[in-house]
């Protein structure tokens, strides 16, 4: 399956904290997403990194990309208390784009 | 743009009764996807379209739900007949499609089944 796991399932910090979440998929890909959804609403893309990209950035966001250990991490640099949502990577790979959403990982940014 | 619409926001059916969720993808999108979320079993794709055809509707858990995608702007998720378990929040999403393969969710449709 391509589907990726979020590690941890939770994650409790204070506003100013780093928060670093992690994903681990199985088989290769061609690309990585990270998605947000806030309570009772629906995903908001926020970074995309390629299987040939190893390091991206987006504002507070930086993504990695290890393709020879099948993982990818997510940094939330200096977190606020808006950060808290949960945060999805989703895989796609093989002769598919469809991508395939990991379980989350739930985050608690406490002010 | 307005984004992905969906509607109804949240709908209380009983069981046996049909339902029809309504999704309006973002104009120019060609790829729309229908899922489903629980905590039991999180985010699951139910169907694909690409260019109003389906695609892949592998992700269907039975008969009782069917999607169409009439024209570019419109697409119908239907359960008859509906029962508890299929209670969940749908989400709609659409995608420009090619080689854009990021998603626009809209803000789901929450359906409880009693």
């Amino acid at each position: 399956s391509q589907q990726g796991e979020e590690d941890p399932q939770a994650l409790s910090i204070q506003e100013g904290e780093n928060a670093t979440m992690n994903c681990s998929y199985k088989t290769s890909i061609n690309n990585l997403q990270w998605y947000r959804q806030n309570s009772g609403r629906g995903l908001v893309h926020l970074i995309l990194i390629r299987s040939n990209e190893r390091e991206k950035h987006s504002g507070r966001l930086r993504v990695t990309l290890d393709t020879s250990k099948k993982s990818s991490s997510l940094l939330i640099t200096a977190s606020r208390a808006a950060d808290t949502a949960s945060y999805f990577c989703a895989t796609d790979g093989g002769g598919s784009y469809i991508p395939t959403f990991g379980r989350g990982t739930s985050l608690i940014v406490h002010p | 743009d307005a984004g992905v619409i969906q509607s109804p926001r949240h709908e209380v059916t009983e069981m046996g009764q049909e339902v029809t969720l309504r999704c309006k993808p973002i104009s120019g999108h060609n790829s729309l996807f229908w899922y489903r979320q629980t905590m039991m079993r999180g985010l699951e794709l139910l169907i694909y379209f690409n260019n109003n055809v389906p695609i892949d509707d592998s992700g269907m858990p039975e008969d009782r739900f069917s999607a169409k995608m009439p024209n570019a702007s419109f697409s119908t998720l239907k359960i008859q007949p509906s029962e508890p378990r299929d209670s969940a929040v749908y989400f709609c999403a659409s995608s420009p499609g090619g080689l854009v393969i990021e998603q626009y969710f809209g803000p789901g449709t929450r359906l409880t089944v009693t």
